[in-house]
């Protein structure tokens, strides 16, 4: 099924580890976006790319950093993964105009020994 | 006050009810407004947006109130394929990202 995809589904890291998570979307969306869930926490925005060539904040992004590699790919990367991190991470992308809804990868479940 | 707040349930209901779910958002310049549905250990999608003269869509129905920044969803005639989180979402004020509520939990039983 074509939209966007994540690699990988699933993953267990030690303290320290590093990894970086994969996202693509084949719809020409401009906007991607990587959100963190945890429970009772909702939906929390850690990295966003309004069009390719440029990244922004949002609301937790401290210990990830991201690169928009092209207009299909933003990746996700923790350079010294720490329990905390122990989430589920979303990708999603966004065409950009008025009142476009959001589509989201399958997630990738993250655990962090 | 947090951008997007829900009341996180649970509701409880049984088949065929109506049910209504609330939300608040902070933001006045809030241009577009969405509700999504999750399916426990899933993705959201898309449910539905929400337009300003209120919109329906076969038993669901989404109202905006900007003046109270208030948005609900109401679900007539409950199925048990209803049981799900459902996620207030509101554009925010530079359109570049959607925020998304904590989710309120419905669960339908027979």
């Amino acid at each position: 099924n074509a939209g966007v995809t994540q690699t990988p589904k699933f993953q267990v890291l030690k303290t320290g580890q590093s990894m970086t998570l994969q996202c693509a979307q084949d719809m020409n969306h401009n906007s991607m976006y990587w959100y963190r869930q945890d429970p009772g926490m909702g939906l929390r925005l850690i990295y966003y790319s309004a069009s390719e060539g440029t990244t922004d904040k949002g609301e937790v992004p401290n210990g990830y950093n991201v690169s928009r590699l092209n207009k299909r790919e933003f990746s996700l990367r923790l350079e010294s993964a720490a329990p905390s991190q122990t989430s589920v991470y979303f990708c999603a992308s966004l065409f950009g105009t008025d009142n476009q809804p959001q589509h989201f990868g399958d997630g990738t479940r993250l655990s962090i020994l | 006050r947090k951008e997007v707040e829900q009341d996180p349930g649970p509701f409880n209901v049984p088949e065929g009810a109506t049910v209504a779910f609330n939300c608040t958002y902070s933001n006045s310049a809030s241009q577009s407004f969405f509700w999504y549905r999750q399916d426990c250990r899933k993705e959201p999608k898309l449910l539905m947006s929400v337009y300003s003269s209120g919109n329906e869509d076969g038993r669901f129905t989404a109202q905006l109130n900007r003046a109270s920044q208030y948005i609900s969803l109401l679900i007539r005639d409950s199925k048990l394929s209803d049981s799900a989180t459902y996620l207030c979402v509101v554009m925010n004020q530079a359109g570049t990202a959607l925020i998304f509520g904590k989710g309120t939990t419905l669960s339908v039983s027979s």
